[in-house]
């Protein structure tokens, strides 16, 4: 089972639509979590850290599940802004150092 | 506030060669990371860099080394290059030395092998 897996995708959804990705997580020693966005050729960019008690930003809600070892990313209102590449991202602690390790992610495509 | 930087932007090498990137982080920054991604692939971890010293190291071959200057910044070195060598190679900086902390990217070096 690979550490972090994420649907690929592509999700092609209507502006304004709500849109949900999911991500699971096989390393229960995993401590913190992230979603990060990635546009095309560029670098990624941290979108939010994923809490416990699940946090919001704006449209952005992102959840986590501990006991399932699931954490999901949701989007309301889809603006034509936020089509790209959205990545899970779990470190977890290792060896004495700590480690990311990204999901593949998954593709959004906002359609006007 | 200046963001990560790197240089070159895009590299052309022929296989066999070596290639040496470079990376500055954000001012402030004691950790950086570099990750290789591949066309169709994940990011995939390679190298921590924290206080001058290599923390964790990616599965990665031994021709992929690097290290961390007094100032932070820092060289990703790859010897022998392969064909599959191939992809962007991303830097990153943190705060927290790995402890949690989020990571900042910088714009990446494109390297090509023929």
């Amino acid at each position: 089972r690979k550490e972090v897996e994420q649907d690929p995708g592509p999700f092609n959804v209507p502006e304004g639509a709500t849109v949900a990705f999911n991500c699971t997580y096989s390393n229960s020693a995993s401590q913190s979590f992230f979603w990060y966005r990635q546009d095309c050729r560029k670098e990624p960019k941290l979108l939010m850290s994923v809490y416990s008690s699940g946090n919001e930003d704006g449209r952005f809600t992102a959840q986590l599940n501990r006991a399932s070892q699931y954490i999901s990313l949701l989007i309301r209102d889809s603006k034509l802004s936020d089509s790209a590449t959205y990545l899970c991202v779990v470190n977890r602690k290792g060896a004495g150092s700590y480690q990311l390790t990204f999901g593949k992610g998954t593709k959004l495509s906002v359609i006007p | 506030e200046a963001g990560v930087t790197q240089s070159p932007t895009h590299l052309i090498k022929t296989r066999g060669q070596q290639a040496t990137l470079r990376c500055s982080p954000i001012s402030g920054h004691t950790s950086v990371y570099w990750y290789q991604q591949a066309l169709g692939l994940g990011l995939q971890f390679l190298l921590w860099y924290d206080e001058g010293e290599e923390r964790n190291r990616g599965n990665f071959p031994p021709r992929f080394s690097g290290r961390q200057f007094p100032n932070y910044s820092s060289e990703l070195n790859v010897n022998a290059l392969e064909l599959e060598d191939s992809a962007l190679y991303l830097c990153a900086s943190s705060l927290a030395g790995g402890q949690g902390g989020e990571q900042y990217f910088g714009p990446g070096t494109r390297l090509t092998v023929t």
